[in-house]
């Protein structure tokens, strides 16, 4: 059972377009989205994260958009680059804000995102 | 500072060998994960320790599989015998007490022939 689902698999974006990425979960005792950014060969590197208590955060060029009621997320990269090229991971983990304790991630399935010059 | 520092980087290995991967977390984290890649599957969560004490091995898929943390600064995964389907990318990945952000490593990327 996927609990985080992921779309789209693959995107191509021109150069200074505004790629998005969506992400859906169904456990609602998630309290933390991470985003992860991998490059081939590499680990992935945490990129930007959310909690739910709040709609928007921004870092950079980077902005997650948050619809608890929706049970959706989703990723936005402003004004991107060809070095934006990478597969990206939407992420959720449960307990932390709760008073549990850190979790282990449940990952969505990737996408992989290709910024044209 | 250095990171998630993860060894052998590259290992192939015959079915039935035993094989062994490593890891050193951040120091001073109190958690370490351990995460499995593969094309089929995405990123799966293995196991976690906290404090040196395994916390949920649910993910690990068969007994062939055991994870150890001896120590803060060491964590071992072992695979025995392996299979090839087992071939995968393996992650180490640890985060502070305070904040549930977890830092990954490079990776070992493991072939079982």
């Amino acid at each position: 059972q996927q609990q985080v689902k992921q779309s789209p698999q693959s995107l191509i974006v021109q150069k200074g377009g505004i790629p998005i990425i969506n992400c859906a979960y169904e456990n609602t005792a998630f309290d933390y989205f991470p985003w992860y950014q991998q490059f081939p060969g590499k680990g992935p590197a945490l990129l930007i994260a959310i909690r739910p208590d709040v709609s928007e955060k921004k870092e950079g060029r980077f902005t997650i958009s948050f619809n608890k009621s929706a049970k959706q997320f989703s990723l936005h990269i402003m004004d991107s680059q060809p070095g934006d090229s990478a597969t990206y991971f939407c992420a959720a983990s449960c307990g932390f804000f709760s008073g549990g304790g850190a979790d282990g991630l449940t990952f969505g399935k990737g996408t992989h995102l290709i910024i044209q010059p | 500072d250095a990171g998630v520092i993860q060894s052998p980087r590259h290992e192939v290995t015959e079915m039935g060998q035993e094989v062994t991967l490593r890891c050193k977390p951040i120091s001073g984290h109190d958690y370490l994960f351990w995460y499995r890649q593969t094309m089929m599957r995405g990123l799966e969560l293995l196991i976690y320790f906290n404090n040196n004490v395994p916390i949920d091995d649910s993910g690990m898929p068969e007994d062939r599989f055991s994870a150890k943390m001896p120590n803060a600064s060491f964590s071992t995964l072992k695979i025995q015998p392996s299979e090839p389907r087992d071939s995968a990318v393996y992650f180490c990945a640890s985060s502070l007490v305070q904040g549930p952000e977890q830092y990954f490593g490079p990776g070992t990327r493991l072939t079982v022939t």
